[in-house]
């Protein structure tokens, strides 16, 4: 069983649409990560957040602990947000804080 | 350039050959990580250092993979003997650590390995 489950695990959409990725995870964390992951390999990250919502741009993320979830929505979207998004989580209890990933969303945005 | 750089980008070997990957993370940075994803699935960690000390290996890590940092700044990883499983991207990542608070990572753009 993973510990990090995301949905959907592919999605495409039109442009404009509102796009919501979902992350569930199954251990107790010390923050939740979204990733951006673009053709050829190159990770950035979009967020780490460990309560409430932030918003960049037209992104947003959300987390609730106590459902232990979290979404990545996109506003607008548009082609050049296609790309693998995702969820990541780093344990909570001290040791290390390397990153246990879910398999990610393949985001298509077409014109 | 501030981001964390990786070298080789790509490398192409034959099975049971030895092969080495360097990390140059973001200088100010004193944790860095080593993952491997291999195709369409996420990243899995592999191991991580704090300056210089080696504090987490991932089962992952067979006896034929070994990390170093030996100066607590950059970092190399070796496989050795190589086997076709190995084939992968191997990600490298760094942080800041801040006391009691999960830290962003700065990702590297990967080492694609293929194994002949």
């Amino acid at each position: 069983k993973n510990e990090v489950e995301q949905s959907p695990q592919n999605l495409t959409a039109q442009e404009g649409e509102f796009i919501t990725i979902n992350c569930s995870y199954s251990v107790g964390i010390s923050a939740l990560h979204w990733l951006q992951q673009h053709p050829g390999g190159g990770i950035v990250s979009l967020f780490m957040l460990s309560s409430g919502k932030k918003k960049h741009g037209r992104l947003i993320a959300t987390i609730n602990i106590q459902e232990k979830h979290s979404s990545l929505h996109i506003t607008a979207s548009h082609p050049r947000d296609s790309a693998v998004y995702i969820c990541a989580v780093g344990h909570s209890g001290g040791g290390a804080d390397g990153l246990t990933f879910g398999k990610g969303t393949h985001l298509i945005i077409q014109p | 350039d501030t981001g964390v750089s990786q070298d080789p980008r790509h490398k192409i070997t034959k099975r049971g050959q030895n092969v080495t990957f360097r990390c140059d993370p973001i200088s100010e940075h004193n944790r860095l990580y080593w993952y491997r994803q291999t195709l369409g699935q996420g990243p899995e960690f592999l191991t991580y250092f704090q300056n210089e000390a080696q504090l987490e290996k991932s089962r992952l890590l067979s006896d034929r993979f070994s990390a170093e940092r030996p100066k607590g700044s950059f970092s190399t990883l070796e496989i050795q003997r190589t086997e076709q499983g190995d084939s992968a991207m191997y990600l490298c990542a760094s942080s800041l650590t801040l006391a009691g608070w999960g830290n962003e990572q700065f990702f590297g753009p990967g080492t694609r390995l293929t194994v002949l």
